[in-house]
């Protein structure tokens, strides 16, 4: 069956590491997208890849790093510059660009001991 | 004001009761999507619309461009309907970077009751 598989599902880590998630496809998607959830908040757009090669930065980049060199892995990085990691990530894609049905993985939440 | 707004924020039904979900926007849209998210964190789409009405099964999804209003509706609730419930729309103006992106409802958290 198609879809996003995520891991880890959670993951802890001590300050000043950086953290890579990782986020794989088989639904032959050109877009794919990373966001954070905090309690009582809406899902906030950290990076997008409308291509191979190519990302662009969200609402909330900083301290957040990615790279799209295969079609199928869009992997997030959690830097130390990233001042509160702690949330809840989700990654997603559709066919294209801003078009289409969203499909989401399962998540990975990440705690910052 | 957040460009999305849901009510309720939280909704506790008995099961089989009619229970409705709204979303209300400000922003110029292409598309609504209905998301619901479970207890695990995943998310699955139940609706993407850009006018009028789609069913499925139990759930029924309208949506009114001139208000700039969207309503999810679940008939014969059921206990594993409990969820929350998240409505997104994608703007036509820049936002977060990119025309086109998507504007995220804070969700509704739903329980069915036995």
């Amino acid at each position: 069956d198609g879809g996003i598989t995520q891991s880890p599902k959670y993951l802890f880590r001590k300050e000043g590491q950086n953290v890579t998630l990782s986020c794989e496809q088989n639904l032959n998607h050109d877009a794919m997208y990373w966001y954070r959830q905090d309690p009582g908040q809406g899902l906030r757009l950290i990076y997008y890849s409308q291509i191979v090669n190519d990302f662009q930065k969200g609402d909330i980049a900083e301290g957040y790093s990615v790279s799209r060199e295969k079609k199928e892995s869009f992997p997030l990085t959690v830097t130390s510059a990233q001042k509160n990691p702690t949330a809840f990530y989700l990654c997603a894609s559709t066919k294209s660009k801003n078009t289409g049905e969203l499909f989401f993985g399962e998540g990975s939440r990440l705690t910052v001991l | 004001k957040n460009e999305v707004e849901q009510s309720p924020q939280n909704l506790t039904a008995q099961e089989g009761e009619f229970i409705t979900i709204n979303c209300s926007y400000s922003v110029g849209i292409s598309a609504l999507h209905w998301l619901q998210q479970h207890p695990g964190g995943g998310i699955v789409s139940l609706f993407m619309l850009s006018s009028g009405k789609k069913k499925h099964g139990r759930l029924i999804a309208t949506i009114n461009i001139q208000e700039k209003h969207s309503s999810l509706h679940i008939t014969a609730s059921h206990p594993r309907d409990s969820a929350v419930y998240i409505c997104a729309v994608r703007s036509l103006m820049n936002y977060g970077g990119s025309q086109g992106n998507l504007i995220f409802g804070k969700g509704t958290k739903l329980s069915v009751k036995p």
